[in-house]
């Protein structure tokens, strides 16, 4: 159980195009999900906090008019980078709870989305 | 605020060797969990463990067992006779308070098993 799943695995694109890229959890109800980057060799860093029905809530430094989130749905968020650069290439992957302030409640993460911008 | 230090950034030892992973932790919360994650050369994310601060017991599953240790904020990972396909990137990570934010990770240790 705690399967989540992130589409697509891989995109190669040109500058100034726009991506989505999809994190749903299959066999619960997401209330929280969670947008990590992670650069080459690097930790990952949180982007942003997306709870079901409100605005997501950026991390400092983190473009909100650029990384595009939706939580629509208890099932499904979405990151849509916008207008994307070749600096915004990296490792994206996304992470699903249960419950929006229970820390207890582990975060079951998606096998992330390998973003290049050409 | 909170942190996550992995001071180890590689280690390369041979198979079957034991080995250490550290991680140090700082947060000002008296309850909060920690976790490692290992991250194979793929790039998912695979859950090892969880442990709330509550819980100092020392865990062991199969080769791998944590030593949580409030007093010195660490909590350690050691892989018994470790194997090639131990190899791979191991976080530590941290999470406190109400829990409305995401988790905190380390640098990771990229742990190389050499056959």
């Amino acid at each position: 159980g705690a399967v989540v799943s992130q589409h697509p695995s891989r995109v190669i694109c040109k500058s100034g195009t726009s991506v989505k890229i999809e994190c749903r959890s299959l066999d619960f109800q997401a209330t929280t999900m969670f947008w990590y980057r992670q650069f080459p060799k690097q930790s990952l860093m949180l982007m942003a906090t997306s709870n079901e029905g409100s605005k997501a809530t950026y991390e400092q430094g983190v473009e909100k008019d650029k990384f595009l989130i939706n939580h629509a749905s208890l099932t499904l968020s979405t990151l849509t980078v916008t207008s994307a650069h070749p600096e915004d290439s990296s490792f994206y992957i996304c992470s699903a709870r249960q419950g929006r302030f229970n820390s207890n409640q582990p975060q079951h993460f998606g096998d992330g989305t390998r973003l290049s911008i050409l | 605020a909170q942190k996550v230090t992995q001071a180890q950034t590689e280690i390369s030892v041979v198979e079957k060797e034991d080995v250490t992973l550290d991680c140090v932790y700082e947060t000002r919360d008296t309850t909060y969990y920690l976790f490692w994650y290992k991250q194979p050369p793929s790039g998912e994310l695979v859950f090892l463990i969880r442990r709330n601060s509550f819980d100092e017991q020392n865990e062991i599953s199969g080769r791998y067992s944590w030593n949580f240790q409030k007093s010195t904020s660490s909590f350690n990972f050691t892989i018994t006779a470790s194997q090639v396909v131990d190899s791979a990137v191991y976080f530590c990570a941290l999470i406190s308070g109400g829990g409305a934010d995401g988790l905190t990770f380390g640098k990771g240790t990229h742990l190389i098993i050499q056959p």
